[in-house]
Order: C-alpha cells, then structure tokens, then sequence
C-alpha cells in the first residue's frame, strides 16, 4: 500500500524549458512535504520542503506547490539546467510526534537535455 | 564539516552470513534513521533512533533485522542469516532532533547489500 505515489518514472525536459514533477499521496496525517535530489552512487540530498499549512514555497529556481485537497504536490523547476539530472523523491512526514520519519515515493529519473 | 559517512560502500555476502553495516552521523545530531531502498524504489523506513534508544523500529521487516546505538553516535545495522531478498541499498540519516520542529535528514552515502 503505497502511501506516496510518483506515476511518472521518467521525465525528459530541454534546457532552459520548465520540469514539473507530480507527486500523489493517501495519508491524510501528513503534514509536512520534501523533494530530495539523488545522484548514482550518493545518499539523497535535501532539495525543498512545504507545510501543510502552505500551498507554495519557493527556492531560487525551485517551487513546490500543494494541494491538500486533491493530496498532490509538484516540483517545478525552472529554467531546467543539465546539472538538474538526477533521481527526484517526493516525500512526506506525519510529524514531530511521529519521530519525522519519512516515505517516499519510488522517484522520478529527469533527464534534463542539452 | 563531515556529513553521514557509511561503511562500508559495498558487502557481499552469501545467503545465511551475518552482517554489519555501520553509520557515522553528523557530529551533535541526536536523530539517527535507517532506510532501504530497493532497485527501482524509494527509501523505505526501517528504525528512528533518539539519543542511544529506538524510539520507533516498527520498519524493521522480521526479527532478523536489529540496530543498535549505544553511545548515542554511530549505529550498527546488523541482519542475521541473510537471504537474496535483502539485497538492496541501506541508507543513514541524521538531524540534529527527531522531535520539535521538522529537522531536515542528512543521508550518506549508503552500503550497496549484495547477498548471493
């Protein structure tokens, strides 16, 4: 029962054009959201986290969006740069009580061309 | 500064053998977690560990699995009696709390499982 969900295995995107990543989760107990950035053979890396009490958090070139009513949050990032190839994770946290403890979504491979 | 550092970056081993993975975390955080992911998934949550206790092992798949932080630093992953289906990529993660605010996780780099 997967509690995360990311449909799309893999997205291509030219540089400089925007890449939307979608991510769809069932526990309505979570309260707050993260993306992390994988690279092979390197743990994930923190990229960006929303709020439940959010619907927008923006970081430079990165923007997540929330919608807790349809339970779907997405990544954007733009202008897209090669160096942005890599293993996207959407994940989420029911919160401090609960350790933060994190799922995941199975990823999302970007492959971001020149 | 150093981040999570892992050891080691790859074990083989054969079905039935013992093994250790091991965790350094981020000096001063008193969070520590445990993840695995499997080929073509996310991490999966394994045990949170605050201070030197397991405040949440419900992820910890049978009782062949066990973690261990006994100083409140550096954590052993041990799984007894190996089977193929243990193959995968354990990854650490540390944050300087795991209560109060949401503290972002620091991952290493994990230990790749080979288990013929």
């Amino acid at each position: 029962d997967q509690q995360v969900k990311q449909n799309s295995p893999s997205l291509s995107v030219q540089e400089g054009r925007i890449s939307i990543l979608n991510c769809d989760y069932t526990n309505s107990m979570f309260d707050y959201f993260l993306w992390y950035k994988k690279y092979p053979a390197e743990g994930p890396t923190f990229l960006i986290s929303i709020s439940s009490i959010k619907d927008k958090n923006e970081d430079g070139r990165f923007t997540v969006f929330l919608n807790k009513s349809a339970k779907h949050l997405s990544l954007h990032i733009v202008p897209s740069q090669p160096g942005d190839s890599a293993v996207y994770f959407c994940a989420a946290s029911e919160g401090r009580e609960y350790g933060n403890k994190l799922v995941f979504g199975a990823g999302t491979i970007l492959r971001v061309k020149s | 500064g150093a981040g999570v550092s892992q050891t080691p970056s790859n074990k083989v081993t054969e079905k039935g053998k013992y093994v250790e993975l091991r965790c350094d975390p981020i000096s001063g955080h008193t969070a520590l977690y445990w993840y695995r992911q499997s080929l073509g998934q996310g991490p999966e949550f394994l045990i949170y560990f605050q201070g030197t206790g397991a405040a949440d092992d419900s992820g910890l798949p049978n009782d062949r699995f066990f973690a261990v932080r006994p100083e409140g630093s550096v954590s052993t992953l041990k799984i007894q009696r190996t089977e193929r289906g243990d193959s995968a990529v354990y990854l650490c993660a540390s944050s300087l709390s795991g209560t109060g605010i949401y503290n972002e996780q620091f991952f290493g780099p994990g230990t790749r499982l080979t288990v013929l």
